[in-house]
């Protein structure tokens, strides 16, 4: 079965370091790639996507992900984070005709 | 607006009593799907549905209900609910479960 992992559960950074999330995923045919957003106390919501094309992806607020389809792999980063950006960060997989598959999340917390 | 919407955001209620959780969008989605949130499982899929009348397992179905008579309303239905049931539950809707999920604001659930 198709699966996402998401390799860190929490990751806590310092106002203007740089981030980079991982996730990787299983399944070796055409993928459809996300990367949501949860930001405390409110639901999901889409950060930026990946369908064709140019592999580097922009998103909202100075997010971009990467993929690498050697490595099964859908990066998110951005250069300098913001106290704002505290959130729990999620990314997911459509591939096939299965539906969506959501990683576990990554809580990001970013301190002053 | 294009929307998901929910009701109730929030209930408690005691185990065995049966409820309901209403899901609309007004996008014209074909694709529909439930999803809870727990601490550290991330979000896992109970029922899904690809369009009028056709439903499928998730993750997670055990204990949960789901139909499908409209293409607007996904409601969830737990029979006889339980303390294990304790979640957040969010609804989501995107078109033909290609593309992107537009997720509703969640239903804060307890079950005493």
């Amino acid at each position: 079965a198709q699966s996402v992992s998401q390799h860190n559960h929490h990751v806590i950074l310092s106002e203007a370091a740089s981030l980079e999330l991982g996730c990787n995923y299983s399944y070796g045919g055409t993928v459809n790639l996300f990367w949501y957003v949860q930001y405390p106390g409110q639901h999901l919501q889409l950060l930026l996507k990946y369908f064709s094309g140019d592999p580097l992806v922009k998103g909202i607020k100075g997010f971009e992900a990467e993929f690498i389809k050697s490595k099964f792999s859908f990066n998110l980063r951005k250069p300098s984070v913001q106290w704002s950006d505290t959130a729990e960060y999620f990314c997911a997989v459509i591939s096939g005709n299965t539906p969506l598959v959501f990683g576990k999340g990554t809580r990001l917390s970013v301190i002053a | 607006e294009a929307q998901v919407t929910q009701n109730p955001r929030y209930l408690i209620t005691v185990t065995g009593k049966k409820l309901t959780v209403t899901c609309s969008q007004n996008m014209n989605h074909e694709y529909m799907s439930w999803y809870r949130q727990d601490p550290g499982l991330g979000l896992r899929q109970i029922y899904y549905s690809m369009n009028v009348e056709v439903t499928d397992k998730g993750d997670v179905p055990e204990g949960y209900k789901v139909s499908r008579k409209e293409k607007r309303n996904f409601p969830l239905i737990l029979e006889s609910p339980s303390p294990n049931q304790t979640s957040l539950y969010f609804c989501a809707s995107s078109f033909r479960g290609r593309g992107v999920l537009y997720f509703g604001p969640g239903t804060r659930l307890t079950v005493t």
